[in-house]
């Protein structure tokens, strides 16, 4: 399953709202995770079941859709919000990931 | 505290190899299938193997298929990737991921293995 992810690079503001999408190429259910990765570190885990938080992620960080499109919501952006979010389906062998957007400040 | 470090990593000229190591601790090993997922300089994530939590069951991408095998010792806490036959475009940093179920809850801080001559 591939999965595509747009924009490449979003650009927004500090206190913004950011949304990333995130497409499949079939149908994953709701069988989709969203990490995020700053510079020079491990990707970390902030939504699984296309919507479930992980415990100790800030609500400003929500998962939607099912399916085959899926979207990533931070609202009121913080500094340390600027990273790049890779999305992740785990609903088929192999897993695969999308290329990743980077959200910068703008 | 869940921690996985990595290591074994280094500079290794094509065609020879390298076994990557991950130790884990801080959560119920066994009870948790390890991944190895990779990422190559400024590129994308892309997953390259998984193993159950009794070690049974193994999973490996088809770019690494038939060099790669996945493999744990569950009374060291510890998950290895032994890597044959590397070729340039291996040359990525290795992460170790574990998780209850088919995400990636934890992640090691990673370890960069160049293939280069």
């Amino acid at each position: 399953i591939v999965m595509t992810q747009s924009p490449a690079t979003l650009s927004v503001s500090p206190g913004e709202r950011a949304t990333l999408s995130c497409r499949a190429s079939r149908s994953v259910s709701n069988n989709l995770a969203w990490y995020q990765q700053k510079p020079g570190q491990a990707p970390r885990l902030l939504i699984y079941g296309a919507s479930t938080r992980v415990t100790g992620i800030p609500v400003r960080f929500s998962g939607s859709g099912a399916g085959i499109e899926f979207t990533l919501t931070v609202d009121s952006l913080q500094s340390e919000d600027f990273a790049v979010y890779f999305c992740h389906q785990y609903e088929n062998w192999p897993p695969t990931f999308g290329q990743g957007t980077k959200v910068e400040i703008k | 505290e869940v921690q996985l470090v990595e290591s074994g990593g280094h500079l290794v000229q094509p065609g020879r190899s390298l076994r990557l190591s991950c130790a884990a601790s801080g959560f119920t090993f066994i009870s948790h299938a390890m991944s190895w997922v990779r990422q190559a300089p400024g590129k994308g994530l892309e997953w390259v193997s998984s193993i159950s939590g009794s070690g049974t069951r193994t999973y490996t991408s088809d770019s690494v298929k038939g060099r790669f095998t996945i493999s744990r010792d569950n009374s060291k806490n510890t998950v290895y990737l032994q890597m044959n036959t590397l070729r340039a475009d291996d040359t990525a940093v290795y992460y170790c991921a574990g998780g209850n179920g088919d995400v990636f809850d934890y992640w090691g801080q990673g370890i960069l293995v160049t293939v280069s001559s």
